[in-house]
């Protein structure tokens, strides 16, 4: 069974400083792992992936995540946050053999001015 | 990226009746998904449809009250039947081209609240 967890349901975080969002998950197998942003009222949109290859992979925005397979990790970083980067943020697992996407509950990123 | 359209974006109903969401896409694609994100919740998937046959259910759904129809490779619909105010969420279309495994583009949604 597949599993995604973001511990934190919130996270503030002042304008300038570098943002984490932190995601853990369980498969059988290796991992598929992506993060989605979805701002008010709109989809979700697709911030990266990592499938195989560097542990640290790079997306838009200026975010990146970096794979922890010992740790079990995914977490969504960013150097510097912006205002605009406020927004709920979703990890989500893809098995090796599954179709679909299970999703963590999401974070609610907040950048305060 | 493939462009996904949904409608009705928002909707307001009666309990028990139903309501039939649409969603386009711009490209052929192999699978569709249909997810519901009930308020201040995660998503869920509710079904699989591909192209030419039945679509796979999740656990907790089931075709007499989600039906789904997957006519062509841009097109497929999802209905909410009978509906209760618990079934009040946002309702998304998700899809995946053919050929690429790793990468699922998101419609806008469809929000629906049942009075």
């Amino acid at each position: 069974a597949q599993s995604v967890a973001q511990p934190e349901d919130q996270v503030k975080v002042a304008e300038g400083n570098p943002l984490t969002v932190k995601c853990t998950y369980s498969v059988s197998g290796n991992p598929y792992l992506f993060w989605y942003v979805q701002y008010p009222n709109r989809g979700l949109q697709f911030l990266l992936k990592y499938i195989t290859g560097d542990n640290l992979v790079k997306g838009s925005y200026g975010f990146e995540a970096e794979f922890n397979k010992s740790q079990t990790s995914f977490h969504l970083k960013k150097p510097s946050a912006l205002v605009s980067d406020s927004a709920l943020y979703f990890c989500a697992v893809r098995d090796i053999g599954a179709n679909n996407l299970f999703f963590g509950t999401g974070t609610r990123l907040t950048v305060i001015p | 990226s493939a462009v996904i359209s949904q409608k009705p974006s928002r909707d307001i109903c009666q309990r028990g009746t139903s309501l039939t969401i649409q969603c386009q896409v711009d490209s052929q694609v192999t699978m569709m998904f249909w997810y519901r994100q009930q308020p201040g919740q995660s998503l869920t998937l509710i079904a699989t449809a591909n192209q030419g046959s039945e679509a796979t259910y999740e656990s907790g759904f089931v075709i007499d009250k989600f039906p789904i129809s997957r006519p062509n490779l841009t097109f497929s619909t999802l209905t909410v039947s009978n509906m209760s105010p618990e079934d009040s969420s946002i309702y998304l279309c998700s899809v995946e081209r053919s050929g690429r495994i790793d990468e699922q583009f998101f419609g806008p949604g469809t929000r629906l609240t049942v009075l």
